[in-house]
């Protein structure tokens, strides 16, 4: 059954304090590996899109990667701004769906 | 403009009743889903439309039943409310219904069954 698990559930950091964000994964056949960000109160947002091991993307202060298991959203001195949960998510089969992992919840203290 | 809109975004009613949930994009996107996101925060899809076709429909009860009139526009019926439907409901549309897709999602409706 595919899987998506994310750690830690809730991360605090002082503002500067760089940190990596885990999501590992089992999935039959990768399709890509995707990261949101949910503000309170709204949707989640896209950040990233991943399809194969040793690929990297960046925004901002941001920086995912994968690999054949797991994938990390990096955040490199961060801002209180930057205070959001992050979910990651895998699509099952080839319906759209996609199994997301129960986010990690960042709080960036200034 | 908002790319996906839900109302209402609050709901708050008594077990038993009926409620119903309307979705909106404006994107010209093909598929639209309806995600359920628990008190854990932990988004699970519920069902999916594709150009008003029914794609996904997951293990979810008959007292919910989704409506898309047409593509711009996925609503969600939910017949003698429990008190575990409480969550909130998220809309999403995407360009096609495959698998590697961004989804763009809704601001959510916050419904709680007293």
């Amino acid at each position: 059954e595919d899987q998506v698990t994310q750690s830690p559930e809730a991360l605090r950091l002082q503002e500067g304090e760089s940190s990596s964000l885990n999501c590992s994964y089992t999935v039959s056949g990768l399709r890509g590996l995707f990261w949101y960000r949910q503000d309170p109160g709204k949707g989640p947002e896209f950040l990233f899109t991943l399809y194969s091991a040793g690929e990297e993307k960046e925004k901002e202060r941001l920086k995912a990667t994968l690999t054949k298991k797991e994938s990390f959203l990096h955040i490199t001195a961060p801002k209180p701004e930057d205070s959001a949960t992050y979910l990651c998510a895998v699509p099952s089969g080839n319906t759209g769906k996609l199994i997301f992992g129960q986010g990690t919840t960042l709080q960036v203290k200034p | 403009d908002t790319a996906v809109s839900q109302t209402p975004k609050y709901l708050v009613t008594q077990m038993g009743n009926d409620k119903s949930i309307k979705c909106e994009q404006n994107l010209g996107h093909d598929t639209m889903y309806w995600y359920k996101q628990d008190s854990k925060k932990f988004l699970k899809i519920m069902f999916s439309y594709n150009n008003k076709e029914l794609i996904i429909n997951e293990t979810v009860p008959n007292r919910f039943s989704p409506k898309s009139p047409d593509k711009a526009h996925l609503n969600l019926h939910i017949n003698s409310l429990e008190l575990g439907d409480s969550a909130v409901y998220f809309c999403a549309s995407s360009r096609k219904g495959g698998a590697a897709n961004v989804l763009t999602f809704g601001a959510g409706s916050r419904l709680t069954v007293l």
